[in-house]
């Protein structure tokens, strides 16, 4: 699975947009970017995830650039529930048993 | 959703002692599960691959005979941590795909905090 890179921390005030880029450079033509956060002391909880075409749910909006080696998860009202470290990952979505591979993730901190 | 739940969430236990923690899947049913183990202010490591009715696959430098994994049903995989030190003491995380969704992901167990005294 290709490998992520993503900035250390960030931070973001509350009620504003919270924008986490995440490059993935030698992504596959078959490989998914998926989003994970862990609040402290949680498990990972699943945001979203996309081939090509941005995506948007009811936690989270994910663009992908066009030619698919970055992309940028948008939280559009942070709030302070949100702080935490994101984690973006690449994978074949298809793969039964493909393993999830965790790199060092974004802290994110909600300021009020 | 799919909901995979992991028990205990604390455990502390005193050095040379075994500890088993068992994460189940409870609406969905999961060949395949995984094992993380998380230090202070790091990322999760994966330990190993679980995998129903046969051995697992552990990742290299994890050791298969401390780390014993169990993966008996279709919902039910355990870790026993044995003869545990001190250094063993992490935060533990296993997770599971709902197979009856293959694009949705993984859902990850609450974690076990366990501390070898």
């Amino acid at each position: 699975d290709a490998k992520t890179t993503q900035p250390p921390s960030m931070d973001c005030a509350e009620g504003r947009a919270a924008n986490l880029p995440c490059n993935h450079s030698t992504i596959s033509g078959n490989e998914y970017v998926y989003w994970y956060r862990q609040i402290h002391s949680q498990g990972p909880q699943y945001i979203i995830h996309g081939l090509k075409n941005n995506e948007t749910n009811e936690m989270a909006s994910l663009i992908i650039t066009e030619d698919r080696k970055s992309s940028t998860l948008i939280l559009p009202h942070a709030t302070l529930r949100d702080t935490a470290v994101y984690y973006c990952i690449v994978r074949v979505a298809s793969s039964n048993t493909g393993k999830l591979i965790f790199g060092q993730g974004t802290t994110l901190q909600v300021k009020p | 959703g799919a909901v995979v739940s992991q028990h205990p969430s604390r455990v502390i236990c005193k050095s040379g002692t075994s500890v088993k923690i068992e994460c189940r899947s409870l609406d969905f049913q999961a060949t395949t599960m995984f094992w993380y183990r998380q230090f202070p202010k790091q990322s999760l490591m994966l330990m190993a691959t679980s995998n129903e009715g046969s051995k697992a696959t552990y990742e290299q430098g994890v050791e298969k005979d401390k780390f014993l994994i169990n993966h008996a049903s279709l919902t039910l995989s355990t870790l026993t941590v044995t003869s545990a030190h001190p250094e063993d003491s992490s935060f533990y995380i296993c997770s599971a795909r709902d197979q009856g969704s293959l694009n949705y992901g993984y859902t990850f167990g609450s974690g076990t905090r366990l501390t070898v005294v």
